[in-house]
């Protein structure tokens, strides 16, 4: 499979945990994007790398979000102390470099805050 | 700054109908648009796209849509639905670049009737 692919696939924390998900993009796509979903709502764009460049971050990422792509190949995205208003699927894609490039999805990471 | 307004959250058709959802964007730059199905438990497929070129666009599983800028709109159809075309749709806008992403609707639940 030479998908995006996310892990875990689901994972149940504690409130004030941390957690951190995984995100192994298509291997030649130089950009890598972290989405957050809510039930009954479409996925909101939280940060964007370029290889290993984070170049954007939506005001959605607070101080206890971060996300890395140290070697421009997977990424994390971990949150620290985490709330039940974290609670969503984490969403990563990838796409080439370029204007109108398919931005192709994972599975998506469930969150769920106890 | 892009925003997408999808109409409907809910639509039913009975099996065999025409399936219409309507999605209508806002862009300051001409945008590049998609269509994307999700479901459940699962990330999002890209149904079809508009970057340039011809406005109606195919896609696969038999859906379309048609870019009209004089209308700011990019509805998904279908002539005949299927049972498992029963899914989230959602329509999503790029202003190009890639730089942040896409900007999604906030989702269109079909239902198909038997």
């Amino acid at each position: 499979d030479t998908g995006v692919s996310q892990d875990p696939r689901h994972k149940i924390t504690k409130r004030g945990q941390n957690v951190t998900f995984r995100c192994d993009p298509i291997s030649e796509h130089n950009r890598l994007y972290w989405y957050r979903q809510t039930l009954g709502q479409g996925p909101e764009f939280l940060t964007y790398f370029q290889n290993e460049a984070q170049l954007e971050k939506s005001r959605l990422l607070s101080d206890r979000f971060s996300a890395e792509r140290p070697k421009g190949s997977f990424s994390t995205l971990e949150i620290q102390r985490t709330e039940q208003g974290d609670s969503a699927m984490y969403l990563c894609a990838s796409s080439p470099t370029g204007t109108g490039n398919t931005i192709y999805f994972g599975e998506g990471s469930w969150l769920t805050v106890v | 700054a892009q925003s997408v307004t999808q109409l409907g959250s809910h639509v039913s058709v009975s099996e065999g109908a025409l399936v219409l959802l309507r999605c209508n964007y806002s862009s300051s730059v001409p945008p590049y648009l998609f269509w994307y199905v999700q479901y459940p438990n699962q990330g999002l497929q890209l149904l079809l796209k508009y970057t340039t070129g011809a406005t109606l666009v195919k896609g696969i599983n038999g859906f379309e849509a048609e870019f009209k800028k004089s209308e700011t709109s990019f509805h998904l159809t279908k002539p005949s639905a299927h049972m498992s075309d029963a899914a989230e749709y959602f329509c999503a806008v790029s202003a190009g670049g890639g730089a942040d992403g896409l900007t999604f609707g906030k989702g269109t639940h079909l239902i198909i009737q038997p």
